[in-house]
């Protein structure tokens, strides 16, 4: 298995508060990828970086803020949480012309 | 735009019978198509790659340009292919989409 640690796994806070979860990888890997995943919506991406300082924004990217300052971290940044952001978060990685290899997830809970 | 459409969210056999998942994708260029599964409050683990043309626990999956579908098919379920699958589609920027999802439930 890819080298992807997810931390927090679990995180319960309230509205308005700010939230960073964070994606560490061990592989070197080039391409990094914040999902979250609904229920009725499968995964859709938040945002994605190709590179230390270069990042992108996914389809779902209202709320959400990203920063890579190291090629093995990846964090996702919600700076006031709101109850719609209450859902499973996956990091996902990938070398050019690899596929992508999933973290276990981290379940954020928004009350 | 690039877009995957899934569209059964449920999918209930019996164990041995074949079993079929849905797959079809919207893009304009070269695509690249993935199967990726589930298991309960799993990660997500690839299932099929398109250019691979391998069978991995008994699936297989056909890229139909034509058509554009990737469907997944396996001649015979087993009950622990009970899970969720997720088809994907990469584009020339390395972003994938995925789709909503198939929950399969393989019933003894």
């Amino acid at each position: 298995d890819a080298g992807i640690t997810q931390s927090p796994r679990h995180k319960v806070t309230e509205t308005g508060t700010p939230v960073t979860l964070r994606c560490h990888q061990t592989e070197n890997h080039r391409y990094m990828y914040w999902y979250r995943q609904d229920p009725g919506h499968g995964l859709r991406l938040i945002h994605y970086s190709y590179g230390v300082k270069d990042t992108d924004k996914g389809e779902v990217s209202d709320g959400y803020s990203v920063s890579r300052s190291k090629t093995e971290d990846f964090l996702l940044t919600l700076e006031s949480a709101t109850s719609s952001q209450t859902s499973v978060y996956f990091c996902a990685i990938r070398q050019t012309n690899s596929p992508l290899h999933f973290g276990n997830g981290t379940r954020l809970t928004v009350t | 735009a690039q877009r995957v459409t899934q569209p059964e969210k449920l999918l209930s056999v019996f164990k041995g019978a074949p079993v079929e998942l849905k797959c079809n994708y919207s893009y304009s260029g070269s695509p690249e198509l993935f199967w990726y599964v589930q298991y309960s409050r799993q990660r997500l683990q690839l299932l099929l790659r398109h250019i691979s043309r391998e069978s991995i626990k008994g699936f297989t999956a056909d890229l139909n340009k034509g058509e554009t579908s990737f469907h997944l098919k396996k001649p015979f379920a087993q009950e622990e292919d009970s899970a969720m699958y997720y088809c994907a589609l990469g584009g020339d920027d390395y972003k994938l989409s995925f789709g909503a999802g198939t929950t399969v439930t393989v019933r003894a």
